[in-house]
């Protein structure tokens, strides 16, 4: 399709193990963000990639959070040893330029933690 | 930490009537974004306001910024079923920046 794919669409797991989160960019877009939003919550911002520069990660909750974007494209939002608090829809969005405000989001990640 | 305030939270009301959602806050944004979202679904832009006064009309909505570029309302006119959804405003601090988000206002419109 033509707008940010993110998958799984829904993942459950045990307190303590490791997730992956994916995240497929419209092609072409320089930017890409991520965001996570809780249950009655708005969405809080987790990081920033801006292109070829150094990404922001100043939103990631704890050293627990990690994200990488490969070749410019695709990226992986990774959380070790989840525990409930992480559990809430993670969303990824992308914009053509990097001096774009997020434009397009995807559908989300609901990750529920047991 | 720059706070976004919307009101109100939750908004329930007939086809045909006018309704408007706040967005205030303390501190200055450089933008202000306005998104709609549904159940299951990522936000979807609706506009971008820049200018301190700005106002951006889509159809039935008309967005403002305020002057001092601290607050911003969406104006509905004419409510629609197809217009139910949850509101979210968003400040820019910098271009290419994070966005500071509202916890938004769930609107809810019976026919």
């Amino acid at each position: 399709g033509a707008g940010v794919s993110q998958s799984p669409s829904n993942k459950v797991t045990e307190k303590g193990k490791d997730v992956e989160l994916r995240c497929d960019p419209i092609s072409g877009h320089t930017a890409l963000y991520w965001y996570r939003q809780s249950l009655g919550q708005g969405l809080e911002f987790l990081i920033y990639f801006q292109g070829n520069s150094a990404p922001d990660k100043s939103g990631l909750p704890s050293d627990r959070f990690s994200a990488e974007r490969t070749g410019g494209s695709v990226s992986t939002l990774t959380i070790q040893r989840t525990q409930q608090e992480d559990s809430a829809v993670y969303l990824c969005a992308s914009s053509l330029r990097t001096g774009d405000q997020p434009q397009h989001f995807g559908d989300g990640t609901r990750l529920s933690i047991l | 930490t720059q706070l976004l305030e919307q009101s109100p939270q939750f908004l329930s009301i007939q086809e045909g009537e006018n309704l408007t959602v706040y967005c205030n806050s303390s501190s200055v944004f450089s933008s202000l974004q306005w998104y709609r979202q549904e159940p299951g679904e990522g936000p979807v832009l609706l506009v971008t306001v820049v200018t301190g006064g700005e106002v951006k009309k889509l159809k039935r909505l008309t967005f403002q910024f305020g002057d001092a570029r601290k607050d911003s309302s969406l104006h509905i006119t004419a409510a629609q079923p197809g217009d139910t959804g949850l509101y979210l405003c968003a400040g820019g601090e910098t271009s290419g920046s994070r966005l500071t988000f509202g916890e938004g206002t769930q609107l809810t419109v019976n026919p």
